[in-house]
């Protein structure tokens, strides 16, 4: 299985600052056949099920805001909120979709300071 | 629309088998690409990735818990089901299902219901 590791795994972040969550995988997540890392990211509330941010890596899903953002290749990924809201206060998970099973990393946890 | 209800038994005893049913709407499962998976969550715990059936009957399950998976859909009821069997109170979750959009091994999940939680005690 591939391994998710996730860095920090809580972050306080001042509202209107950047908040930065890293996503490391225990091997590449890179498909030789179309170039794409095979990276999401989700964001989940208290009480609801997770919500699909982002694929292949950067790809924003619709009606994401366009602070979030993700980058990254091969083994490490960063998911970035360039100016915190009050509504992003959740845990945030990056998963795997490039073998099976399709793992995902431990959380990170999002505060407001 | 595309949304997706898990439904089934909140409680089990140790050494039985869990069957939930998702059953949803607003896709088909017989549209090329399109999946629908499970996802659990223990109390406070991450997700962990559980088993996924695509349009064409393809399968894939969580390695170390294969022997006790089994899923399969029904496509004119559009249901989903999950079996489980020889259960533990570890296996104490949340149960998730969740849409899984084309092109096929994507692997994301881009709508999901709300959750059972199933709790697995004498």
């Amino acid at each position: 299985d591939i391994v998710m590791t996730q860095s920090p795994d809580s972050l306080a972040v001042s509202l209107g600052e950047r908040a930065t969550i890293n996503c490391k995988s225990s091997q590449s997540v890179l498909s030789s056949s179309n170039n794409k890392n095979y990276l999401a990211w989700y964001q989940q509330k208290p009480g609801q099920p997770p919500k699909l941010l982002i694929y292949w890596t950067s790809i924003r899903e619709s009606g994401v805001p366009d602070r979030f953002s993700g980058s990254g290749s091969g083994t490490d990924f960063t998911l970035t909120i360039s100016s915190l809201q009050a509504e992003d206060v959740a845990v945030y998970y990056c998963q795997q979709s490039y073998s099976t099973p399709y793992t995902f990393g431990q959380g990170t946890k999002l505060e407001i300071k | 629309q595309i949304t997706l209800k898990e439904s089934g038994p909140t409680l089990v005893k140790p050494t039985q088998t869990l069957t939930l049913t998702c059953t949803f709407s607003g896709f088909s499962l017989s549209t090329s690409g399109v999946g629908v998976g499970w996802i659990r969550q223990p109390p406070g715990k991450a997700l962990e990735w559980l088993a996924l059936i695509y349009w064409n009957d393809d399968k894939r399950h969580s390695p170390s818990l294969k022997s006790r998976l089994t899923i399969t859909k029904d496509t004119s009821k559009k249901q989903v089901v999950l079996t489980m069997t020889n259960m533990d109170p570890v296996d104490t979750a949340t149960y998730y299902c969740a849409h899984s959009p084309p092109p096929q091994w994507l692997g994301t999940f881009d709508y999901w219901g709300l959750g059972i939680l199933v709790t697995v005690s004498s």
